[in-house]
């Protein structure tokens, strides 16, 4: 059961625009809309971000949106800050009542 | 407000297990699916396996079945999830985290436990 696939870093200026990739499979990230993202700051829990592609929970900034085109969901982090330097993930559900988590981005601020 | 406490840190031998605790409170327990995360140090998020809300059904990923169990307790509302057979590869923080039925999403995380497992 492999894991999704991100890229390791990414890095933007604040107030820049970033993108953080999701890649998955028929299995997965393509064959539901089932994908979500967390946000995680060193030595906490994760936090949702993103559910559902393209959905924000109540209280989280519309500057993060979500997309999806066949088995690659994105997130986009708009007007970065520096709170928003952490570890991003996306998750989605799979086949047979599983799930699996991306292989994780760094954001750095610069 | 909905809060998820997880028991402390445990350290074990090669070879043992460990019984993690998850107490919920701020809802009911038996109307959500309650998952198991962990993280290994310097490395990324893994699924584990999940209890259903009728505490009978549970899937669990392909690579911890038959070494893991998670059961739950309404009377106390904690879930507990059980690693047998650790090896020094299991050293991480685990995770509970609430779903939502039918959400696919974990809306509300633990705190994490940190298991050491070391001779």
């Amino acid at each position: 059961q492999s894991a999704l696939t991100q890229p390791a870093s990414v890095s933007g200026s604040p107030g820049q625009s970033i993108t953080i990739s999701c890649t998955g499979t028929s299995s997965d990230v393509g064959g539901f809309d089932r994908v979500s993202w967390y946000q995680q700051h060193p030595g906490k829990a994760p936090k949702l971000m993103i559910y559902d592609v393209i959905n924000r929970p109540s209280g989280v900034s519309n500057r993060f949106s979500g997309s999806k085109s066949g088995n690659t969901a994105s997130l986009t982090i708009s007007g970065l800050q520096a709170e928003d330097e952490a570890d991003y993930y996306c998750s989605s559900y799979r086949r047979s009542s599983t799930y699996v988590f991306g292989t994780g981005t760094k954001v750095t601020v610069l | 407000q909905v809060q998820l406490v997880q028991s402390g840190t445990e350290l074990r031998k090669p070879g043992a297990s460990v019984k993690v605790s998850c107490k919920a409170s701020g809802y009911t327990l038996t109307g959500y699916y309650m998952h198991w995360v962990r993280q290994a140090p310097g490395q990324g998020l893994e699924w584990m396996g999940v209890i259903y809300p009728n505490g009978i059904d549970r899937s669990y990923a392909q690579k911890f079945r038959g070494r893991i169990s998670v059961t739950r307790d309404t009377s106390t509302s904690t879930v507990y999830m059980e690693l047998g057979s650790l090896k020094s590869e299991d050293t991480a923080v685990y995770f509970c985290a609430r779903e939502l039925p039918e959400s696919c999403h974990f809306d509300y995380w633990g705190q994490g436990t940190l298991v050491t497992v070391s001779s």
